[in-house]
């Protein structure tokens, strides 16, 4: 069975640091994954979604980045952190085109 | 352009009564819907989908939800409550390429 895993579980970091958030998936191949943004009392926001290895599609200007340097591996990061980076990120992916499945998420505050 | 609607911000029901979340959708296509679960600090549960099949779809832990198209709804039922439901509920509608789009969240509370 698939499952899809997220680090670190809660990240308090300082203003102007960087940032690093990795999520893997195991048990599929070639998965489209995706990487959302829940600030307090919303709903999810779309950042990044990748469909392949190095393909990255970016649905908002931001502060972040992200990549995919292996198949199954997508990681989140900023060069400096803002205060209005902090939130709830969440990591997806699918296979069937669809039907998107979610890992536990990071909590990141940013002071 | 689609989009989808959750009527009510917050839902409090008794333990054992039934539960009712409402979700308008709008669309230009035939979509597909979800229902995801979101417990305190935790990540989002598939709870059901509708993909043009069944218009009445059931899920886990007892939930089901009804398409219907003449009204364009997709709402949430369950007919008993318990106490491990209390949650935020979204509904999700599906763009063609894959990607989704979320409804603002329903909190669900469950009083003993």
């Amino acid at each position: 069975s698939q499952t899809i895993h997220q680090w670190p579980a809660t990240l308090v970091q300082p203003v102007g640091s960087p940032l690093s958030l990795e999520c893997t998936v195991e048990g599929t191949s070639n998965p489209n994954l995706y990487w959302y943004r829940q600030a307090a009392g919303r709903g999810l926001q779309l950042l990044f979604y990748s469909v392949g290895i190095g393909q990255i599609s970016s649905e908002v200007p931001q502060n972040l980045s992200a990549s995919r340097p292996q198949d199954r591996q997508f990681i989140l990061s900023s060069k400096k952190l803002l205060l209005s980076d902090s939130g709830f990120y969440l990591c997806a992916w699918s296979v069937i085109k669809e039907t998107q499945y979610f890992g536990p998420g990071t909590r990141l505050l940013v002071l | 352009a689609q989009s989808v609607t959750q009527l009510d911000s917050h839902v409090s029901v008794s333990e054992g009564t039934p539960v009712l979340l409402r979700c308008n959708y709008s669309s230009s296509y035939s979509p597909s819907l979800f229902w995801y679960v979101q417990h305190p600090n935790k990540g989002l549960q598939l709870l059901l989908k509708y993909t043009s099949a069944a218009t009445l779809v059931k899920g886990i832990n007892g939930f089901e939800a009804e398409f219907k198209k003449s009204e364009t709804s997709f709402h949430l039922t369950k007919p008993s409550a318990h106490m491990s439901d209390a949650a935020e509920y979204f509904c999700v509608v599906s763009l063609q390429g894959g990607k989704l789009i979320f409804g603002q969240g329903t909190e669900l509370s469950v009083k003993p």
